[in-house]
């Protein structure tokens, strides 16, 4: 059973088209992720909900739009795509509170590429 | 600012032999520093973690060395691996703010 699921893999599409990524995680987590990672592999978180309210929004443009509609499940809808936003984008989930901070599961992320 | 910066960028190991990759952060009030390890086309797992109570911490040939006054922790891989190959982020987070601040990733070969 994979804990967190994230659909499409792959996805390639145009610049200005609208796309949405879906997460889905199995492991009873209160907070989810998502997170990019960039050519150069760097890992910056995007957005993290917890109890499918949003309680981290860096500064990502307005374009990326997060909705959780229950715990489980965290997607990502990106409109107007940009070159610039080809990247891999991971969801993640941990659960909250002292003592389980930090530990972020991983989905298997979603390669996005914007020609 | 990066807040986590991780070094080397890349590192070649013989089988065998010792990997250590190098982290330094800014933020006092981080309190957990997890490693994670990536494989191409996955996700980042979580390896080890520490907390600034402690100095050290080993889970079988993987040891996290944390020294709370230089602001800095390392990774140690003992009697490294082939299937050790892989890229290594080191991250750090603080109280329940539920962000993980990553470093930039070393990229390990682990020659046979």
């Amino acid at each position: 059973d994979t804990a967190v699921s994230q659909t499409p893999k792959y996805l390639v599409t145009q610049m200005g088209n609208d796309k949405s990524i879906k997460c889905e995680q199995n492991l009873g987590h209160d907070t989810m992720y998502w997170y990019k990672q960039d050519s150069k592999k760097f890992l910056k978180i995007m957005f993290s909900y917890n109890n499918k309210e949003l309680i981290i929004n860096e500064t990502v443009p307005n374009r990326f739009s997060p909705k959780s509609p229950d715990k489980a499940h965290l997607n990502l809808h990106i409109n107007s795509l940009e070159l610039g936003d080809s990247a891999v984008y991971f969801c993640a989930s941990s659960q909250g509170g002292e003592g389980a901070r930090g530990e972020a599961f991983f989905g298997q992320g979603t390669r996005l590429t914007v020609v | 600012q990066q807040q986590v910066k991780q070094s080397p960028q890349s590192l070649i190991v013989q089988k065998g032999g010792i990997s250590i990759i190098n982290c330094a952060y800014e933020n006092t009030a981080f309190d957990y520093f997890p490693w994670y390890q990536q494989f191409p086309g996955k996700g980042p797992a979580l390896l080890i973690a520490i907390r600034p109570d402690v100095s050290e911490k080993k889970e079988g040939r993987f040891t996290i060395s944390f020294n709370k006054s230089a602001k800095q922790f390392s990774l140690h891989i003992m009697d490294s691996q082939p299937g050790d190959s892989a890229t290594y982020f080191c991250a750090a987070s603080k109280g329940s703010n539920y962000k993980l601040t990553f470093g930039k990733g070393t990229l390990l070969t682990v020659n046979p």
